[in-house]
């Protein structure tokens, strides 16, 4: 069974607006951490947000927020408003049995392709 | 300024010769990964190394190998053995904090 599920290949916003990234994930550990990252057209990973499983609170960025829904296994990415520069891919990430200073094996979903339309 | 290094960023081979790429860190990460994505894929996982002088084996290791001399160095060879090694590979390390740091990724054309 795959770890963590992307369902959503490609999605379009337009400016300003909202927009949820949908995931969801696969895991019989009570310990884990769940991430987001985005990846411009130049190939960089970078860290967005970060959700611990034992977090009571959803987790906010500025304009990113994590929607954790622990019965449904889903950790969901919400962008506020969306501007230009926010057209990337979107993975999201599962680290289980979650240890500091551990090289743990973290797993990442096939990715959702974002467009911000102007 | 910390971060990991990949080098080159563009890297182009002759088939049937080994490569090897460059993962260099100065975040004092113990762990380190190298991944393989393909085109409008994700990552998948070859290799990774918690501490200096061990790793194992990911889901697609065939064909790559890997050493864990140091702790801010994390070489990848990717072999003649691999059927298909064109493709875009992430290096990232992992300490205290929680999530990954990524280094900015070689292109390997092999022809």
């Amino acid at each position: 069974a795959q770890k963590i599920t992307q369902t959503q290949p490609g999605m379009f916003v337009q400016e300003k607006e909202a927009v949820t990234l949908d995931c969801t994930y696969d895991t019989s550990d009570q310990s884990y951490g769940l991430f987001w990252y985005k990846q411009p057209s130049s190939g960089e990973m970078i860290f967005l947000i970060y959700q611990g499983s034992y977090d009571e609170q959803n987790a906010t960025e500025g304009r990113y927020s994590l929607n954790f829904q622990k019965a449904r296994k889903s950790a969901n990415l919400v962008i506020s408003a969306s501007q230009l520069g926010d057209s990337a891919m979107y993975f999201c990430a599962m680290r289980e049995a979650f240890l500091k200073n551990t090289g743990n094996q973290f797993y990442f979903g096939t990715g959702t392709s974002l467009t911000v339309i102007p | 300024d910390g971060g990991i290094t990949q080098s080159p960023k563009y890297l182009f081979r002759k088939e049937g010769q080994n490569v090897t790429l460059s993962c260099e860190q100065n975040l004092n990460h113990d762990a380190m990964y190298w991944y393989r994505q393909d085109p409008g894929q994700g990552l998948r996982l070859i290799y990774y190394s918690q501490i200096v002088n061990d790793f194992q084996k990911g889901d697609i290791a065939e064909g790559y190998s890997v050493s864990r001399e140091k702790k801010e160095s994390f070489p990848l060879t990717v072999t003649s053995a691999q059927k298909n090694p064109t493709a875009f590979y992430l290096c990232a390390s992992t300490g205290l904090g929680d999530e990954q740091y990524f280094g900015p990724g070689t292109r390997l054309t092999v022809t």
